[in-house]
């Protein structure tokens, strides 16, 4: 079953409003999650790393004010995406390392499609 | 700098060709090398770890493989629905993961 679960799956937005969406661990404890987007049949793209207690940590290019990233519990990460526009219509997955007998294993959530209209 | 490398970009396959994707790497203390599947508007699905040269793993027709350099996915008369992306991707020190560009299989019926 699965190990990491966001939602919504779609969303359809208006220009200039903002949509949140939420990435769960659901058996396990994630102080550190991780969001990407990825463009059609391109790679994952790293955003960033989202932090348990503390502030996110973007990866270059990433704008901090537009791609807000708030991990409010051990279980939970959101990423809000701010006056959006039609360019920041993407697949936007998460994932969070479990500590498994021999190390950690990214799982990743399901995905995210953001049509901005 | 840490670097995964996959080929080929996209390969396609007669129904029960064998074949084999690849997975270079050059990283600083390889903490894992992972496999993943990713369907077309879906989150990647976790196949494999691999942690040491030498290491095998093996899952349906998808065996996994890794050495010092490299990792192969090797797929045994594959099936229409293999068809998919394939990710790679290493661990370096700490939650550091670099992922490569994936491998787009498509098996013929």
């Amino acid at each position: 079953g699965a190990v990491v679960s966001q939602h919504p799956s779609r969303v359809i937005c208006k220009s200039g409003t903002s949509v949140k969406i939420e990435c769960r661990s659901l058996d396990f404890q994630a102080t550190t999650m991780f969001w990407y987007r990825q463009f059609p049949k391109q790679s994952l793209m790293l955003m960033a790393t989202s932090n348990e207690g503390s502030k996110a940590t973007y990866e270059q290019g990433v704008e901090k004010d537009k791609f807000l990233i708030n991990h409010a519990s051990l279980t939970l990460s959101t990423l809000t995406v701010t006056s959006a526009h039609p360019e920041d219509s993407s697949f936007y997955i998460c994932s969070a390392p479990r500590q498994g007998a021999s190390g950690n294993t990214i799982y990743f959530g399901e995905g995210s499609w953001l049509t901005v209209v | 700098e840490d670097q995964v490398t996959q080929s080929p970009e996209a390969l396609r396959l007669q129904e029960g060709e064998s074949s084999s994707l690849n997975c270079s790497y050059t990283v600083s203390g390889l903490r894992g090398l992972f496999w993943y599947r990713q369907d077309p508007g879906k989150g990647p699905e976790f196949l494999f770890t691999l942690y040491s040269a030498g290491e095998e793993k093996e899952k349906e027709r998808l065996k996994a493989t890794l050495t010092k350099k490299e990792s192969f996915l090797h797929i045994t008369a594959p099936k229409p629905e293999d068809s998919a992306t394939y990710l790679c991707a290493v661990r370096s020190g700490t939650y550091k993961y670099i992922f490569g560009t994936g491998t787009r299989l498509k098996v013929l019926a």
